[in-house]
Order: C-alpha cells, then sequence, then structure tokens
C-alpha cells in the first residue's frame, strides 16, 4: 500500500494544454517536495513546500500545499515537450527520532508537440 | 561542484551472487541515502547514513546492508541476489537529510538473471 498516492498514474497531452497532478495522502507530513526524473538520471528537487495551504509558483509551475498538509497538486500552464517526465512527490514524516522522505507512486506525464 | 557520482552505472549478475554499489556524495554532504526504484513499487527507501552511522532504514530484509566511510562516500551491499532485486538503486546526498533537499545520482541499474 502506497503511502502517498499520485493521480493520474498517465497523462498524455499536447503542447500548450493545462493539467494537473494530484498527490494524496492519509498521513500528515512536516513538508513535502516535488521531483521531475526523466530517463537514465536521478529525480531532481523542483520545489519543497513547508506550510499548509502554500503556493509556490516557478515559472509555468504552480505547487500547493494542503490545509491539513496530507495533499499536494502540481498545476502546469502551458506545457511544453520539454515537460515531459516522470513526476514524483515526496513527503517528510518523523520515523521515530530521524525523518523519513516517502514517494508517491509517480505520474508519467508525455507532451506531445 | 561535481555532482553525485555513482558507480557502476550498469550491472548484470546472477542469482545468488552479491553485488556492492558505491555513492560518491557532494562535497561536503554528510547525508547519503539509498533508495530501490522499480516500475510496481516505485521508489522506495532503504537507509540513510549520516557521519558513518545508519540514521533510518526502510523495510528491506537483511540481505540489503549499506556503510558510510569518513570521507562520506558510502556504499551498499546486496547479498544472495533474487531476480526480484533487478532495479535502478539511487543515491541520494544532502547537507544534513533528504527532507530538507536531496540530490540524487543517475543512479545504478542493477538487473538479476
Amino acid at each position: 500500500t502506497q503511502l502517498l498516492e499520485q493521480s493520474p498514474q498517465f497523462l498524455s497531452i499536447q503542447e500548450g494544454e493545462n493539467l494537473t497532478v494530484y498527490c494524496n495522502s492519509s498521513s500528515v507530513f512536516s513538508s513535502l517536495q516535488w521531483y521531475r526524473q526523466e530517463p537514465g538520471e536521478g529525480p531532481v528537487l523542483l520545489v519543497t513546500v513547508v506550510t499548509g495551504g502554500e503556493v509556490k509558483k516557478l515559472k509555468r509551475l504552480t505547487f500547493q500545499f494542503g490545509d491539513a498538509r496530507k495533499d499536494s497538486s502540481l498545476h502546469i500552464t502551458a506545457a511544453q515537450p520539454g515537460d515531459t517526465g516522470l513526476y514524483l512527490c515526496a513527503g517528510v514524516r518523523l520515523s521515530g527520532s530521524a525523518r523519513q522522505l516517502t514517494f508517491g507512486s509517480g505520474t508519467q506525464l508525455t507532451v506531445l508537440p | 561542484k561535481a555532482g553525485v557520482t555513482q558507480t557502476p552505472r550498469y550491472l548484470i549478475k546472477t542469482r545468488g551472487q552479491q553485488v556492492t554499489l558505491s555513492c560518491s556524495p557532494i562535497s561536503g554532504h554528510r547525508s547519503v541515502s539509498w533508495y530501490q526504484q522499480t516500475p510496481g513499487q516505485g521508489l522506495q527507501f532503504l537507509f540513510e547514513y549520516f557521519s558513518e552511522t545508519q540514521r533510518n532504514k526502510g523495510n528491506f530484509p537483511g540481505r540489503f546492508s549499506g556503510r558510510q566511510f569518513s570521507n562520506s562516500r558510502s556504499e551498499m551491499n546486496v547479498s544472495t541476489l533474487e531476480l526480484g532485486d533487478s532495479a535502478l538503486y539511487l543515491c541520494a546526498s544532502s547537507p544534513m537529510g533528504a527532507w530538507t533537499e536531496a540530490f540524487f545520482g543517475q543512479g545504478t541499474r542493477l538487473t538479476v538473471v
């Protein structure tokens, strides 16, 4: 059972369209990170959201952390082929005395020219 | 500043063998985390080392082990390999811990035949 569920699992859209990816959990996270991974590469951190209700913008990407810090969304405006990749959310939670990063199941985005 | 370096990039092993993977973190980073990525299970946390001590461990069998050296370089070992161990193994380094920000290497693609 995945602690963090992402939807949709696969998304194929045309260049110029908008899209939203969701990351949901029944657990509360102290913060949440979004990564993008391209084939043959490791994930690259896009953003970290910390406060419930927080919204962060990174050019055409908008990230939101839910008020209860259990869910997050990533919205891409006017998608471009360069946005193609695997998008991963990762929640930070306490595990004993340590903090652990738990990854979501991922959303494979393909933007067609 | 050099990124995270993982060696080897590709590896083919036979069932029952053991394997050692290496990770050189970004200079100055003291935390190294290891993850297993498979199409079915996604990115799963293996363990984290900080200043040569294992600080956190995921739910993997004892066949998976690791260590960190005084220069922060880390190795992970998998003994008695099984077909299901075939995966991309990713290493991430960070100054204090992956919950702040994690910089991933390109990974080692392990195939068990």
